[in-house]
């Protein structure tokens, strides 16, 4: 049974497409995240949702919107797609104890997009 | 703000022999947390080992074990008896225990094994 598991696994599409990932967790966690690995294999975050709050949006272009509708599970829309957001995105979940330490991060498989 | 920084890009070992990957980090807050994540050719992340600022042993977990120099602000990995399976991108990432407890990745290591 997979911890964190991410649909689709390969997305190929042309720019200018709208397309969606989703991710669910049966972990029980609070917290979970977007992270964007690029080409150069840098893991960056960026967005992270805890019991479906929004609480940590980096600089991402607002082409990119986060939608949790529920703590288990994290979607992931992308709007009018560049050619640069050809990179794979990793959802992962964390145990948030308000106020305790929080543990490592699990990951999901990744969901590889290419834009043409 | 947290930095971790990695400055091996590539490194290669022979197997069976022990290698050292480095990692510092760079925070002004006293509580954190310091994990190593593989990454195969795969694609999948697999945690390796995490270390917290205020343990005071350097965490093992198998072949692997933490080598952490709290006032130099290292954790750099070590991996003993390298095997075939280990050829893969190594990433320290950093966790301060703090507000929203975001995790800072580094640029990562591609450890080769040679047979």
């Amino acid at each position: 049974d997979t911890a964190v598991s991410q649909t689709p696994k390969y997305l190929v599409t042309q720019m200018g497409n709208d397309k969606s990932i989703k991710c669910e967790q049966n972990l029980g966690h609070d917290t979970m995240y977007w992270y964007k690995q690029d080409s150069k294999k840098f893991l960056k975050i960026m967005f992270s949702y805890n019991n479906k709050e929004l609480i940590i949006n980096e600089t991402v272009p607002n082409r990119f919107s986060p939608k949790s509708p529920d703590k288990a599970h994290l979607n992931l829309h992308i709007n009018s797609l560049e050619l640069g957001d050809s990179a794979v995105y990793f959802c992962a979940s964390s145990l948030n104890l308000l106020g305790r330490f929080a543990g490592e991060l699990f990951f999901g498989e990744g969901s590889r997009l290419t834009v043409l | 703000a947290q930095k971790i920084t990695q400055t091996q890009p590539g490194m290669f070992v022979q197997e069976k022999e022990a290698v050292t990957l480095d990692c510092t980090y760079d925070t002004s807050d006293q509580s954190y947390g310091l994990f190593w994540y593989k990454q195969p050719s795969s694609g999948e992340m697999i945690f390796l080992i995490y270390q917290g600022s205020y343990d005071e042993q350097n965490a093992t977990e198998g072949r692997y074990s933490l080598n952490f120099q709290k006032a130099r602000k290292s954790a750099n990995l070590v991996i003993s008896a390298s095997q075939l399976g280990d050829s893969a991108m190594y990433f320290c990432a950093m966790r301060l225990s703090g507000g929203y407890q975001k995790v800072t990745f580094g640029i990562g290591t591609k450890l080769q094994v040679i047979p």
